[in-house]
């Protein structure tokens, strides 16, 4: 069975830091490459971030670069998203998706969700 | 970015009737090595992630029923419900994968009539 867990969102003041973690099991980590989406209370779903396979090529919403960084292990099988100069802004459920070369994104998790204010 | 234009933003449809939602893209999804269109469809209902319907247009994912389908037409893409059933109730987004970042649209929220 394919299963994608989040953790790690919580309430975070403005400015802060948040890492997010997605632990994958039941398909081949290694063989897929990896996002972050998000979905703000109400709202619709926005992209995040990529990694492709290996970890050697990643790609970030102009919303999000500079503050952002997507990493994977491999080893562990699992994605993660370290998230700092936090804003109000970037509240929203937080999913970690899986998707192979040149097909749709077809595995998702159920969300981890964070939170900033004060 | 390739933006994503989706409508109407909500219908309401009588149980066993047609439902069509529309989507645009703002530039070609057609992905040249396959000639296929990279453009997908997701059902999401409360509290659940998104669900995979369709993908390269019209392909629909295993396990989803054929009352789902999809069509393309240039840039122009329309998912239909051709009987809807009260399970459909739900949010619906066209998303492209043909280049990055990934592109949504707004979402149509459809509901019983």
């Amino acid at each position: 069975e394919v299963q994608l867990v989040e953790s790690g969102g919580a309430l975070v003041q403005p400015g802060g830091s948040l890492r997010l973690s997605c632990a994958v099991s039941g398909f081949t980590f290694s063989n897929y490459r990896m996002h972050w989406v998000r979905q703000a209370p109400g709202k619709g779903l926005v992209w995040v971030a990529r990694i492709n396979t290996d970890g050697s090529y990643t790609s970030y919403a102009d919303s999000v670069k500079g503050r952002f960084t997507i990493s994977r292990d491999n080893a562990k099988n699992t994605l993660y998203l370290q998230m700092s100069s936090l804003r109000a802004e970037d509240t929203a459920l937080y999913y970690c998706a899986g998707q192979q070369y040149d097909t749709p994104v077809d595995y998702w998790g159920l969300g981890t969700l964070v939170t900033v204010s004060s | 970015d390739i933006v994503m234009t989706q409508s109407p933003d909500s219908l309401a449809v009588s149980l066993g009737e047609r439902a069509t939602i529309n989507c645009k893209s703002s530039q070609s999804v057609l992905h040249n090595s396959y000639n296929k269109n990279f453009l997908a469809w997701y059902q999401q209902k409360p509290g659940q992630p998104p669900k995979l319907l369709l993908y390269l247009a019209s392909t629909r994912e295993s396990g989803v029923p054929d009352r789902f389908s999809g069509s393309a037409s240039g840039t122009d893409f329309t998912l239909t419900i051709s009987s809807l059933q009260a399970e459909d109730v739900a949010l619906y987004y066209c998303q492209q994968y043909y280049s990055l970042p990934l592109t949504f649209g707004g979402g149509t929220k459809v509901e019983i009539k």
